[in-house]
């Protein structure tokens, strides 16, 4: 079945960057996308950006442009979010998701990633 | 950037009754818009896609319509098990949610 197993949660102080893993399995790695989305305490979802697990290739949404880096490894079916510079604002739930090449629907989660900014 | 609206934001309502939720796009879409169930401490859930397909394995009670930028999701009998927060997002330029709506039964 597909999983995407996240990283264990993170205590980050201000300025510093996390670096969040999701590895996926019960699939063919190449032929999906994934996308990392976050929610913050009794917020919505927002949507980070998109990594092609084939190429590599990435779309950030333009708030994070500079600040968010989304790598691949495909001898392990693993990726990464790496997020840098951060403050209180980017405590939140981190989630990566699979979606399909052709149509942008995230149809698996990961359980998600708790990331705590603190002083 | 597209924009993404939901109304009502909170909704409350009995078993057996049918509910709608609206999503309304800032710009046309067509039909680039799927629709999410969050469960209160759970992980969202890929309930509609392209507006008005049913994933796999949801419950026929779920549906979708609309295009270019009104859209509508309707529970057409609420069951307990539905008490969550619904989405919608849509993908015509890059991806965005809107802001949920939370369903709570009487």
């Amino acid at each position: 079945q597909v999983q995407l197993l996240q990283s264990g949660a993170e205590v980050k102080k201000p300025e510093a960057s996390v670096k969040i893993s999701c590895k996926a399995s019960g699939y063919i790695f190449t032929n999906y996308q994934i996308h990392w989305v976050r929610q913050a305490p009794g917020s919505g979802l927002e949507w980070m950006g998109i990594i092609n697990a084939d190429g590599g290739s990435t779309t950030y949404a333009q708030k994070f442009q500079g600040r968010v880096a989304m790598t691949r490894d495909t001898s392990t079916s693993t990726v990464y979010m790496e997020l840098s510079s951060l403050t209180s604002d980017d405590t939140a739930v981190y989630y990566c998701a699979r979606g399909p090449l052709l149509r942008l629907s995230l149809d698996y989660w990961g359980r998600g990633t708790l990331v705590i900014v603190s002083s | 950037d597209i924009q993404m609206t939901q109304s009502p934001s909170s909704l409350s309502a009995s078993v057996g009754d049918r509910i709608t939720i609206t999503c309304q796009a800032s710009q046309d879409i067509t039909n680039y818009l799927n629709w999410y169930q969050q469960k209160p401490g759970k992980v969202p859930k890929l309930l509609i896609y392209d507006a008005s397909n049913l994933e796999t394995g949801v419950p026929s009670r779920f549906s979708g319509s609309g295009s270019g930028t009104d859209f509508t999701f309707t529970i057409s009998s609420l069951q307990p098990d539905d008490i969550a927060t619904y989405y919608c997002q849509q993908y015509a330029n890059l991806l965005s949610f809107g802001p949920g709506t939370k369903v709570d039964v009487k």
